[in-house]
């Protein structure tokens, strides 16, 4: 079976630092992605970033990068120069074969909250 | 540019009602899921589909019916309420090719069950 751990249920951090959101994942499978969403106050699931287990290069987009560590089984992301906008909560969630399901097996999020 | 869109977006139900909540995409995605998203959790897969005519279970389907009749389309049936089945709804869509890994979702169904 799937898990992923998020093992930081709130952060509080000053506007323009620097974030780094915690996620460690079990899985049997070879070959497995791992995501990255936002979900704002309003509720919507918003995409911010994927790594493939077969990736050699940490995954970035814009502000967020990936910290892969494959051996740890931990894919924490990194939220650079933060902004008061970042405030929501943050899903780590990993897709492979396992079980049969071809879903994503969620986290259960890190509320983060960004002060002026 | 829909996306996927769900509707309803709120629904009140009394226990024992049955109702469906509609999912539909314009994208030709072939992967078709629903999520429920319940207080202090992530989402948990409710059923999934790879392709019209084929679904199968994920982690909580109990209380829960799907069909994929068309490609477009994944609606997620509740056949006797429970309070328990008080909780968001999320359906998501991506397809099979090199940008299978873009998973788009809905905006969110609220349902409480009283």
């Amino acid at each position: 079976a799937q898990k992923i751990t998020q093992t930081q249920p709130g952060m509080f951090v000053q506007e323009k630092e620097a974030v780094t959101l915690d996620c460690t994942y079990d899985t049997s499978d070879p070959s497995y992605g791992l995501f990255w969403y936002k979900q704002p106050s309003s509720g919507e699931m918003i995409f911010l970033i994927y790594q493939g287990s077969y990736d050699q290069q940490n995954a970035t987009e814009g502000r967020y990068s990936l910290n892969f560590q494959k051996a740890r089984k931990s894919a924490n992301l990194v939220i650079s120069a933060s902004q008061l906008g970042d405030s929501a909560m943050y899903f780590c969630a990993m897709r492979g074969k396992g079980g049969g399901a071809d879903g994503l097996t969620f986290g259960k999020g890190t509320h983060l909250i960004i002060q002026p | 540019n829909a996306g996927v869109t769900q509707t309803p977006k709120f629904q009140v139900l009394k226990t024992g009602q049955s109702m469906t909540l509609q999912c539909a995409q314009d994208m030709n995605h072939e992967y078709m899921s629903w999520y429920r998203q319940d207080p202090g959790m992530g989402l948990r897969l409710i059923h999934y589909s790879v392709g019209a005519g084929i679904t199968d279970q994920g982690e909580v389907p109990n209380g829960y019916n799907v069909s994929r009749s068309t490609t477009e389309d994944f609606p997620l049936r509740l056949l006797s309420a429970a309070p328990s089945q008080t909780s968001v709804y999320f359906c998501a869509s991506r397809d099979n090719g090199v940008s299978g890994n873009t998973i788009y979702f809905g905006e969110g169904s609220w349902l409480t069950v009283v």
